[in-house]
């Protein structure tokens, strides 16, 4: 059974850039869409970008230009960098494989099958503050 | 960016009853959603994808429906561990977008 584990800082300083890793047990990191998504405290779910085929990007317009998301495959593991934090960024960060069933997910087309994510870690609360 | 408007937003039921939340997208996205489970402190977790397939190993009480905008996820018999909050979630474009999520309790 895949198992994700993120691990980083707890607490990053204003300005500054928060840094996770995501490590994967138990099975491949190639085929899927390495995901990272973020929980505020007390708000929902916001999807922050993903890695699929160890190289392709895509991110969310809202974070686009302070992200950047990597995958290392002989170690298991991708990344998140963001860069330029406030308190905003504050949330539980966490990393998800996104499962798709077909021949490619994004941009759809009549190919594409199901997306979604099927195995989590367990999340790791990001406090930005001085 | 699709929007995904979740209702209610909290609810309050009896052990035994059916509960009923619905989520709306900005645009059609054919089947193309997926609901999940998150309970206090933990990740979320998959229940229903493509708008009514039932993951492998999640109680048949849950269930899904809907096409095109308009989606309904139920439980046919709340029980006491399915206090949590549910999210809906499209995936017919990037980015990808969660419904605010609807709070169930035990009245």
């Amino acid at each position: 059974q895949v198992q994700l584990q993120e691990s980083g800082p707890g607490l990053v300083k204003p300005s500054e850039t928060l840094s996770l890793t995501c490590t994967v047990s138990g099975g491949s990191v190639s085929s899927y869409y390495w995901s990272w998504l973020r929980q505020p405290p007390g708000k929902g779910l916001e999807w922050i970008g993903y890695i699929y085929n160890s190289g392709s990007t895509n991110f969310n317009p809202s974070l686009k230009s302070r992200v950047t998301i990597s995958v290392d495959t002989s170690m298991k593991e991708f990344s998140l960098k963001l860069k330029s934090v406030t308190a905003a960024d504050t949330a539980v960060y966490y990393c998800a494989r996104g499962h798709c069933s077909g021949g490619g997910c994004f941009p759809r087309n009549k190919y594409s099958g199901s997306y979604y994510f099927d195995q989590w870690g367990q999340g790791t609360l990001v406090t930005v503050s001085s | 960016d699709i929007q995904m408007t979740q209702s209610p937003s909290s609810l309050s039921a009896s052990v035994g009853d059916r509960v009923t939340i619905t989520c709306q997208a900005s645009q059609e996205i054919n089947n193309y959603l997926n609901w999940y489970q998150q309970k206090p402190g933990k990740a979320p977790k998959l229940l229903i994808y493509d708008a009514s397939n039932l993951e492998t190993g999640v109680p048949s009480r849950f269930s899904g429906s809907g096409s095109g905008t308009d989606f309904t996820f139920t439980i046919t018999s709340l029980q006491p561990e399915d206090i949590a909050t549910y999210y809906c979630q499209q995936y017919d474009d990037l980015p990808l977008t969660f419904g605010g999520g609807t709070k169930v309790e035990i009245k």
